[in-house]
Formats: structure tokens, sequence, C-alpha cells
């Protein structure tokens, strides 16, 4: 079974702090994916990776950045953490076309 | 506007009853796929079921199933003898093929499903 592990299922930090959240798969997955999702609006991209060190920018990139060093860790960035960043994140990995996303558990980010 | 549209933010149902989650779509990619997927409350996505354009049969996964209308453009979501544990939010989704973003989805609003007892 595929295995999609965030680093935290919880986390609380403070206005203009840098943020990192981490994901990792483990199926040597080529294309991951951060998304956040909010109430009534569904889940929104913000940044997708389709190989090492290659980014796209999602339909919400303002406000994040992403690092993939490794195919198997995909980071997303909140480069100076503000209060309407405080939502819920979920990582995703897909081993190639027409397969369905893996998600990990999600990380419940709150800024205060 | 939209690409995917789901109208009810929240259904209820009766356990053992079955339920119909809509979603339509919009897209003038002639190859696309579509995806359910369930939230419980502890926050992980689950795959349910998913349908090609091309594919000429409505997808079936157990007690899932997909009412795939292309003309109409909806993919409803049919969960058939409801049970406890189908209490959860539903998200439709999309990919399209042929377009710039064929690697991502694009998410509904979701469903949120409360099974009765």
């Amino acid at each position: 079974d595929v295995k999609v592990t965030q680093s935290s299922r919880y986390l609380v930090k403070r206005t203009g702090e840098k943020v990192f959240l981490e994901c990792v798969q483990d199926m040597d997955h080529e294309n991951m994916f951060w998304y956040r999702q909010d109430p009534g609006l569904g889940l929104r991209l913000i940044y997708f990776s389709y190989d090492v060190k290659m980014k796209e920018k999602g339909d919400i990139p303002e406000g994040y950045s992403v690092s993939r060093e490794k195919k198997e860790r995909f980071s997303l960035i909140l480069e100076s953490a503000s209060t309407n960043q405080t939502s819920m994140y979920l990582c995703a990995s897909i081993p190639g076309w027409g397969q369905p996303q893996h998600f990990g558990d999600g990380t419940r980010l709150s800024i205060l | 506007a939209q690409k995917i549209t789901q109208t009810q933010p929240g259904m209820f149902v009766q356990e053992k009853e079955a339920v119909t989650l809509d979603c339509t779509y919009d897209t003038s990619d002639p190859s696309y796929g579509l995806f359910w997927y369930k939230q419980p409350s502890s926050g992980e996505m689950i795959f349910l079921i998913y349908q090609g354009s091309y594919d000429q049969q409505n997808a079936t996964e157990g007690r899932y199933s997909l009412n795939f209308q292309k003309a109409r453009k909806s993919a409803n979501l049919v969960i058939s003898a409801s049970q406890l544990g189908d209490s959860a939010m539903y998200f439709c989704a999309m990919r399209e093929v042929l377009s710039g973003s064929a690697r991502q989805l694009t998410f509904g609003s979701g469903t949120q499903l409360t099974v009765l007892p």
C-alpha cells in the first residue's frame, strides 16, 4: 500500500514565522501535490511537482513556496505566515496518468 | 466558471437506504477523468471510484457506483445500503487530460453526508 506521510497532524505557529510542512511518500511517485482545504471551498491546489527540483504553481501559490530536493519528499514553505493561511493542508502523490491521487492524513495549521 | 459543482452542502440518509450525491462538471477537454473521494472526520482522503470520459459503462466499486451522464456533464455518486461509517465529507474531482493542467485534480466544494441510525 502507498504511504504518504505528513510530518504533523496539528501545528500552531505565530504570524510572521517561517513554516515548513513536510510530506514523504514511499512509492517512488514522480508527481506530488500540496492542497489547502477550507470549508465551502473544497481542495485548492497550491503547488505541484512532477520531478526532483521541478515545480509548477497551482491555483493559489501566493504566500507559499515549495522544495523537492529528493523524489520522495515535497516540502511546503510559508515564508512569513499570516492568519489567512490557517487551514487544513493536504499532500498527495500519484504514480502516473489516470491513477487516483494518494493523500496524506493532513496537517491542521493554525496561525495566531 | 466552476469546473466542478456539488450543489448539496449537506445530505441526510437513513441507514440501509441508498443515497445519491450530485456532481456536475464543466470542461471542453474531450478526455478527462472523474474521481470521488471520501473524507471522514479524521481528515484523510480516501479514493472511492473513478470514471473515464471514454468509458462505456458506469463505474462500480462495491456499494459505490457512478451515474455518469456525459451529455448532461454529471457524475453522481450512488451509495447503496448506507452504513453509519459512510458519514463523511464527499468530494467530486476532475482531471482534464489534454489541457495544460493534466496532472492536477480540480475539486468540488464537497457534500457532508450524515447517515442516521
